[in-house]
């Protein structure tokens, strides 16, 4: 049973639009969400994340946003670079003591010149 | 590079034996954890010790056991393996425990073949 779950597998995003990411989860136990950026032969590098009493986290280019009632969460790459081209995975915990983070299965995103 | 060292990056072994993947975590982390990624799959945690403890389990199997030394690096036990073990393999480390906000800071894996 996936508790997290990103649909797309992959998507393609024109150097300097909007990349868009999706996740969804169905535990409501998850209180803290957190996305991350994985290049080939490299372990995942953190990226940004949000507790549930946020509904939108920026950083930079970055920005995460959530909704709890739909239990959906999304990551926008405004502008998208050819660099951000990797796979990102969604994760979520709870802030309650739990340590493991719950991955969904990620999303490669391709970064067209 | 995120600090977070593991060894070997690639290990290729057969069918009912016994191998050791090691870890050492980011200078003055205390937490390590070891997370599995199979094909098409998301990460799945297995175990985290904090400064030696184990603190967490997940979905680790029977034939698999983990410890920390006093040094801090860890190392994953993978005994009696069978084909469907072939994952790659990532270790993290934070600073802290129970503090679920903490960054964990992943190493570049160790990719594992089982024939």
């Amino acid at each position: 049973d996936q508790q997290v779950k990103q649909n797309s597998p992959s998507l393609s995003v024109q150097e300097g639009r909007i990349s868009i990411l999706n996740c969804d989860y169905t535990n409501s136990m998850f209180d803290y969400f957190l996305w991350y950026k994985k290049y080939p032969a490299e372990g995942p590098t953190f990226l940004i994340s949000i507790s549930s009493i946020k509904d939108k986290n920026e950083d930079g280019r970055f920005t995460v946003f959530l909704n709890k009632s739909a239990k959906h969460l999304s990551l926008h790459i405004v502008p998208s670079q050819p660099g951000d081209s990797a796979v990102y995975f969604c994760a979520a915990s709870e802030l309650a003591g739990s340590y493991q983070l719950t991955f969904g299965k990620g999303t490669k995103l391709s970064v067209i010149p | 590079d995120s600090g977070v060292t593991q060894t070997p990056k690639h290990l290729i072994t057969a069918t009912g034996q016994r191998v050791t993947l090691r870890c050492s975590p980011r200078s003055g982390d205390l937490s390590v954890y070891w997370y599995q990624q199979s094909l098409d799959q998301g990460l799945q945690f297995l175990i985290q010790y904090y400064n030696g403890e184990e603190r967490a389990k997940g979905n680790i199997l029977e034939r698999f056991s983990a410890q920390q030394f006093p040094d801090l690096h860890s190392e994953l036990n993978l005994s009696s393996l069978e084909l469907g073990d072939s994952a790659l393999y990532f270790c993290a480390s934070s600073a802290l425990a129970g503090v679920t906000t903490d960054t964990q800071y992943f190493g570049p894996g160790t990719r594992l073949t089982v024939l």
